[in-house]
């Protein structure tokens, strides 16, 4: 694979369940990061992860955890789906944190009933 | 409070010029991004900007004023490829990205 991954492409959940979206980068690149897109609103910022071992809450973490126990792999958990959390949900990973291109998943669209 | 403002949705004719305005209110300012996003697609990187002045890459340029906390994306001779949401994004003082809700821009023939 070359860049950034994400499984799956799309989900539709019943409330109430458990979840993992996943995200595979292959250029090790330090920092990674979670974000949902809602029609009207920008990216907004779930979870980050400046290095492996170490995550970070950003603007609306309820709800979500994350993990990296390495450098190419950041997951996305819901631990009980809600329908609010219906929206789609791009990885984005940079070289490192702060004054770096990002670069984005291709987005899992999820939809919870 | 960290607030960036861009229209909504904007309209051009192929071939033409089109500037897109961002402003952004928040202190610890540490640069201005814009990426492009197609309909069902990632964002993608356009440009970044941290001192005052134009940037130009190619047929788009990007344009930044730290004093007035403005921002703007010109593109040129616009293609119907050009057609897309162009997001704004500012690096704030933790060094995250503050999104815009993005500006849709529609081209005509």
């Amino acid at each position: 694979i070359a860049g950034i991954t994400q499984a799956p492409t799309s989900q539709i959940l019943a409330a109430g369940r458990r979840m993992t979206l996943r995200c595979t980068q292959d250029m090790r690149h330090n920092a990674m990061y979670w974000y949902r897109q809602d029609l009207g609103l920008g990216l907004r910022l779930i979870h980050y992860s400046n290095t492996a071992g170490t995550t970070g809450k950003g603007e609306v973490p309820d709800g979500y955890s994350v993990s990296r126990a390495n450098t190419d792999d950041f997951p996305l958990t819901l631990a009980s789906a809600v329908p609010s959390q219906t929206s789609v949900y791009f990885c984005a990973s940079s070289e490192e944190a702060g004054v770096h291109e990002q670069f984005f998943g291709p987005g899992t669209r999820l939809t919870v009933l | 409070g960290q607030n960036i403002d861009q229209p909504t949705e904007m309209t051009a004719t192929e071939g033409a010029i089109v500037q897109i305005n961002c402003t952004y209110q928040t202190s610890g300012f540490n640069g201005l991004f814009w990426y492009q996003q197609h309909a069902g697609e990632a964002p993608t990187f356009l440009s970044y900007n941290v001192l005052d002045g134009l940037e130009e890459k190619g047929r788009f340029s990007s344009f930044l004023s730290r004093s007035k906390g403005y921002s703007y994306l010109l593109l040129k001779e616009l293609q119907m490829k050009d057609s897309a949401s162009y997001l704004c994004a500012e690096l704030d003082s933790n060094y995250q990205l503050i999104w815009g809700a993005g500006t849709k821009l529609i081209i005509k023939p």
